[in-house]
């Protein structure tokens, strides 16, 4: 079964740093690009950072210098260093595949919330 | 603000269609498939059109997607009440270099 879980979400603090992962399982990982979109309170999906099957990046310009993607093939999972976060960046976070030119596979998220 | 406009909400009769819009520009929609996403309340979006009017294996017929110039757009037919959901479209924006979204359209089945 093709699956993608992320974990690592949590409260955190203004200032503070998460690091996300997601786990991949049923498909070859390391021949797709992945990438992480949220989804805020209020519903709205933003894209947040892509990584190509050659590691090469990609960033939104709210997360870019603050967040950093990554990938181990090896192990079939996916990454997302967060730091300096704010009350913006509260949000479910969902790790997404990437087939056919679109986000064919999305694991069921993770909910950050930075809050004093 | 997203960058693609949708509408915020839509709706229509049981059996009847509904149109919804996906305004975007030459750098993005112009230049790129298309996507469009559902999403049923509690659960994660999920694919339902790709490369502009293509359907994923399971995704019924109602569901068809097109694009012309800088704008797409999803037609559902026959709607049932387990259509009501929120519907995305998606792109790449090549000059920013970045995923981009629509704000989202609220399909409400009266």
């Amino acid at each position: 079964e093709v699956q993608l879980v992320e974990s690592g979400g949590g409260l955190v603090q203004p200032g503070g740093s998460l690091r996300l992962s997601c786990a991949a399982s049923g498909f070859t990982f390391s021949r797709h690009d992945m990438h992480w979109v949220r989804q805020d309170t209020g519903d709205r999906l933003e894209w947040v950072s892509a990584i190509g099957a050659a590691g090469d990046t990609y960033y939104s310009g709210s997360v870019k210098g603050r967040f950093t993607i990554s990938r181990e093939n090896a192990k079939n999972s996916l990454f997302l260093q967060m730091d300096r976060l704010s009350a913006a960046d509260t949000a479910v976070y969902y790790c997404v595949r990437v087939g056919s030119n679109a986000f064919d596979m999305w694991g069921r998220g993770t909910m950050v919330t930075v809050s004093s | 603000q997203s960058v693609l406009t949708q509408p915020p909400s839509v709706s229509a009769a049981p059996g009847q269609k509904v149109t919804i819009s996906c305004s975007g520009s030459s750098s993005n929609i112009g230049n790129n498939y298309v996507s469009w996403y559902q999403q049923l309340p509690g659960t994660a979006p999920k694919l339902l059109i790709f490369d502009n009017n293509k359907r994923p294996s399971g995704i019924p017929d109602r569901f068809s997607g097109s694009k012309s110039g800088t704008s797409a757009t999803l037609d559902i037919t026959g709607l049932q009440t387990g259509d009501e959901a929120d519907y995305y479209c998606a792109t790449w924006d090549n000059s920013l270099s970045v995923g981009v979204f629509g704000g989202g359209t609220k399909l409400t089945v009266l």
